[in-house]
Parts: C-alpha cells; structure tokens; sequence
C-alpha cells in the first residue's frame, strides 16, 4: 500500500510562479525524501530531511517536516519550463531498509 | 558513464511468454531493489537485496524471481506474462548508512504484455 498521500494530485501554474506539494504519511519514520520523474524517465533525488530536522533548503526547494501532523511539503521558487514533472515523496521508517513511495503531484509550468 | 543501468529500455512480448530485465550498478552500492509502476504512477517496491542477499520481498508473485549474482547487479525474471504485469519496471541502488540513503534509479524498462 502506498504510505504517502500526495496534495494535489495535480498542479498547474505560471513560469515565475511557486509550487507547494504536500505529502501525508502514516507511520514513525526515519527520514523523507522527495524525487522528480520527468516523462518517460527513472525518478531523481532531490532532497532528504530527517526525521529532527524541520525545514531544509537546497537551491530553489525548500523542504518542512511536521511529525506530529506526520507531514511534509515541497516549495518550488521562481518555476521554470524544466520544473515540469511529477513529484513524489518517500518515506523510510525505523530499521526498515524499505523506502515507500506517496502517489505523486504532477506539476506543470505554463510557459 | 550511467549509474544504474537496466536493459532493455521496452519489451513488448505475448502472455504466456517468459521475460528478464537486467540492472547493473556503477556506484558501488551495497543494496539494489526493484520497482514496479503502474499506469497511474503509483511506485510499488518488489525485492530488494543487500551484498548478494535478500532482504525484501513483497507479496509479489512467485512468477516473479529476481537473482544478484553480485553486488553490482540484479536481475528480474517473470515467468508466464500476464496482461496485469504491463508497467515499467524500476532499479534502483542505495548505500543506507544508518537509515539514511538516497536511492538511484534506473531509466526503467517498460514492459507490455498483449
């Protein structure tokens, strides 16, 4: 079962513009991880926070981790054309190797 | 070089028939796993294995067997397609340090069952 529930589902906006992403999930984890997947391609890191951390940044992502609403949302500054791609989130819990992945949040940058 | 490769990229092959997809990693990682994707993006983990060694296994059928002859490489075999085996098939290889580790993936290999 998916461990993650993603929101929106799907998301257009304007080039210049910010996208959130919210992600949902159920258990006691260790960390979250967030990945793009553009078309047709495999899934690309993007940005780890662990479990004590509450917010992180890396370039124009900014990453918060609300454990005690067991939720975490991505920020996307200033879209560009190229941000275009769906989104996921992934959970790993506690002494567990496996990481589970949340539905994803289709993003397009309108030009 | 690529990281995580698996081939072939598309398989287009009749139910009944039996398939491999191969994955080899040039990262040096420890842990390599299998992914399935559905037709609605839904990311679903199958297997994984640690130097060589099992260590997940999902409820996946047994149709569905996956081998590591070494740490670098893990492969997939299914045996009698069915139509609800038509996804794209993921690799992926991690080294997890204390629970943390980011997975790379491969470029998938879309698998169509007729």
């Amino acid at each position: 079962s998916q461990q993650g529930e993603e929101d929106p589902q799907a998301l257009s906006i304007q080039e210049g513009e910010n996208a959130t992403m919210n992600c949902s999930y159920k258990t006691s984890i260790n960390n979250l991880q967030w990945y793009r997947q553009n078309s047709g391609r495999g899934l690309v890191h993007l940005i780890l926070i662990r479990s004590n951390e509450r917010e992180k940044h890396s370039g124009r992502l900014r990453v918060t981790l609300d454990t005690s609403k067991k939720s975490s949302s991505l920020l996307i500054t200033a879209s560009r054309a190229a941000d275009t791609a769906s989104y996921f989130c992934a959970t790993r819990d506690f002494g567990n190797e496996k990481l589970t992945f949340g539905t994803g949040t289709r993003l397009t940058i309108i030009p | 070089d690529t990281a995580v490769s698996q081939t072939p990229k598309y398989l287009v092959t009749q139910m009944g028939n039996d398939k491999s997809i191969k994955c080899e990693q040039n990262l040096g990682h420890d842990t390599m796993y299998w992914y399935k994707q559905d037709s609605k993006k839904f990311l679903k983990i199958m297997f994984s294995y640690n130097n060589k060694e099992l260590i997940i296994n999902e409820t996946v059928p047994n149709r569905f067997s996956p081998k590591s002859p070494d740490k670098a490489h893990l492969n997939l075999h299914i045996n009698s397609l069915e139509l609800g085996d038509s996804a794209v098939y993921f690799c992926a290889s991690s080294q997890v340090r204390q629970g943390v580790g980011e997975l790379f993936f491969g470029e998938g290999s879309r698998l169509t069952v007729l």
